[in-house]
């Protein structure tokens, strides 16, 4: 059974950092794309970052040079690493597997709360 | 970036009825766009990608139909289970992919 849990949310303060983890099992996160989507509490959907099976790296405008996405293979975990976190970065965070091709999340983890407040 | 426009913004229907929502794009995205379905706290769920596939285990109810710059998001006949908030999504520039704002498909 595939599936996806996010850890490492929580409230932090403006300026600080905090690493997002996403465990995933039922599948390799090596051998997929895989994606952080986050949502600002009672907003819709913003798409934050993809990381190929092959290892490329992209970004959302709003978080480049601020967040980077990484993988263990190892571990089968997705990693965010949040720097300079910004009020407007509070949001919930879901990891997603994202279909090779059709680029849609076809699994997704249950979210977690990343706070930014001081 | 393509914006995607979402109507109407709220949907007020009874179970049994038939639920059309609509997803504008400001460009062509031709047929590479998504629908997802969402319930309060949980994460989105894949329904229909390209347009008009349904997904593994949608239930034919779920109709998508659209291309270009315009699309729709049909639900034959409503079930209780089927009342949340559904998004659009592009993949046309990938990876900078959007989603459009939702539309809340509420009991009446």
């Amino acid at each position: 059974e595939v599936q996806l849990v996010e850890s490492g949310g929580g409230l932090i303060q403006p300026g600080g950092s905090l690493r997002l983890s996403c465990a995933a099992s039922g599948f390799s996160v090596s051998n997929n794309y895989m994606s952080w989507v986050r949502q600002a509490p009672g907003k819709g959907l913003e798409w934050v970052s993809v990381i190929y099976s092959g290892g490329s790296t992209y970004y959302a405008d709003s978080v480049k040079g601020r967040f980077t996405i990484s993988r263990d293979n190892s571990e089968n975990t997705l990693y965010l690493q949040m720097n300079s976190l910004r009020a407007e970065d509070t949001a919930v965070y879901y990891c997603a597997r994202i279909i090779n091709y059709y680029h849609v999340g076809d699994y997704w983890g249950q979210g977690i709360l990343v706070t930014v407040s001081s | 970036e393509i914006v995607l426009t979402q109507s109407p913004a709220t949907l007020s229907l009874s179970p049994g009825e038939r639920a059309t929502l609509s997803c504008r794009a400001s460009q062509s995205v031709s047929s590479y766009l998504a629908w997802y379905q969402q319930k309060p706290g949980q994460a989105p769920r894949l329904l229909i990608f390209d347009a008009s596939n349904r997904a593994t285990g949608i239930p034919a109810r779920f109709s998508g139909s659209g291309s270009g710059t315009d699309f729709t998001l049909t639900i034959s006949s409503l079930e209780p289970e089927d009342f949340a908030v559904y998004y659009c999504q592009q993949r046309s520039n990938w990876p900078r992919i959007t989603f459009g704002g939702g539309t809340k498909v509420e009991i009446k």
